[in-house]
């Protein structure tokens, strides 16, 4: 089974950096994705780790440690357009189970001006 | 290039009516997921097709839901006898590896 833990909301400020972090617990994890999700819209594919370490990619970064079964997602320079819900995935290993996604609540992050 | 597509954009029916959901993923992506998500919840995996393997049908919550996909590419997702808890927005979504996955807009589902 698993077990996907993440704060349910968050506010910062417009230029700020705000760090969400997931905790997670999957049998046969494979990776861990990140999805963004604006209200009333699909989500939309943000990072996938599968590496212990941090991958930066414009704006976004995200981190992934393995052992202790957490990843952050960290944004930096915050515009309002951050708006959204962000969605932690571990994926699970093997067979028909490869890329089959359990996505966690998710955090639904507010940037004010 | 066109995204997944999914009809009807919204659905309201009766409970205990038989729905069709549709979805036309992305021409040339093996994979395709169902997944829907209930006001305010994170998203609930439903069912995966993988090219020609057996699909995992894990997600499924009950024997009134089904899903087939045809000749590798469209998808419908079938729900009988529907149930009020069953309103949801119903999301698909269609993956070229089984990595990243491309979601449509959704059909959203209200059974009165």
């Amino acid at each position: 089974g698993q077990n996907i833990d993440q704060p349910t909301e968050m506010t910062a400020t417009e230029g700020a950096i705000v760090q969400i972090n997931c905790t997670y617990q999957t049998s046969g994890f494979n990776g861990l994705f990140w999805y963004q999700q604006h209200a009333g819209e699909a989500p939309t594919f943000l990072s996938y780790n599968v590496l212990d370490g941090l991958e930066e990619k414009g704006r976004f970064s995200s981190f992934l440690s393995r052992s202790k079964g957490y990843s952050y997602l960290l944004l930096k320079e915050l515009q309002m357009k951050d708006s959204a819900s962000y969605l932690c995935a571990p994926s699970k290993a093997g067979g028909t189970s490869y890329g089959k996604l359990t996505f966690g609540q998710g955090t639904i992050l507010t940037v004010h001006p | 290039g066109a995204g997944v597509s999914q009809s009807p954009s919204n659905k309201v029916t009766e409970k205990g009516k038989d729905v069709e959901l549709r979805c036309d993923p992305i021409s040339g992506h093996t994979a395709l997921y169902w997944y829907r998500q209930s006001l305010g919840q994170g998203l609930e995996f439903l069912i995966y097709f993988q090219g020609n393997s057996a699909p995992d049908k894990s997600g499924l919550p009950s024997d009134r839901f089904s899903a087939e996909r045809t000749g590798g590419s469209v998808s419908t997702l079938t729900i009988q006898r529907t149930q009020q808890e069953d309103s949801a927005v119903y999301l698909c979504a269609s993956s070229p590896t089984g990595r990243e996955q491309f979601f449509g807009p959704g059909t959203r589902l209200t059974v009165l």
